[in-house]
């Protein structure tokens, strides 16, 4: 099955700051890649994501980049607010199910 | 749009009772659902895949005869955890995959099962 590694799993920044998380993937066969915010007990929320058939995608603040050939794909958040603190998971599918990263805990320092 | 609800919000039961989850598509139809585990600081595993009017795939490790799944309707399916136990203490989330798109998945909010 499919095996999605992400780091880091902490990231600290101050506010203002940009964010970048990386995630990792093993099965070529994936080709949709969603990231999500989750905060303390709610549901994971999408925040953007991205087809194998695209190299980058940008909304605002947040843009997520793919490379299909290496396996790797990543978020970035600029001018990041004390509301962007939450955890972050990138996630893969194949086949319609998704594998999940382990995620990444982000703090903005105001 | 792709509103996913769940019912209970939170529930804690004894050692040994039943506890039934209800996951509801509001606005579309959903013929695959999926049901998620995620315990605390940790990631959501997928426990199993839920088709409309066939039998759940179960992941690898999970216990089909203790975690019963229906889908019984394109906008309804249940999660059933028979005779809980403390470690079956988690927050289960379902997801809803719209019939009309290939990939993306809406979430419910969850439910958090306590076990005592």
């Amino acid at each position: 099955g499919e095996n999605v590694e992400q780091h880091p799993s902490t990231l600290s920044v101050q506010e203002g700051d940009s964010a970048v998380i990386k995630c990792t993937y093993s099965d070529s066969a994936s080709n949709y890649f969603p990231w999500y915010k989750q905060e303390l007990g709610k549901r994971p929320q999408l925040i953007i994501d991205i087809r194998s058939n695209v190299g980058e995608k940008k909304d605002q603040r947040i843009a997520v980049t793919l490379n299909k050939t290496a396996k790797h794909f990543s978020l970035h958040i600029t001018e990041t607010q004390p509301e962007d603190s939450a955890v972050y998971f990138c996630a893969a599918i194949n086949d319609y199910k998704l594998s999940f990263g382990a995620g990444t805990t982000v703090t903005v320092r105001a | 749009g792709a509103v996913v609800s769940q019912h209970p919000s939170w529930v804690i039961c004894k050692s040994g009772t039943s506890v039934k989850i209800e996951c509801r598509s509001l606005d579309f139809q959903a013929t695959t659902m999926f049901w998620y585990r995620q315990f605390p600081k940790q990631s959501l595993m997928l426990m199993a895949t839920s088709n409309e009017g066939s039998k759940a795939t179960y992941e690898q490790g999970v216990e089909k005869d203790k975690f019963l799944i229906n889908h019984a309707s394109l906008t309804l399916s249940t999660l059933t955890v028979t005779s809980a136990h403390p470690e079956d203490s988690s927050f289960y989330i379902c997801s809803a995959r719209n019939s009309g798109s290939t990939d993306t998945q809406y979430f419910g909010p969850g439910t958090r099962l306590t076990v005592l």
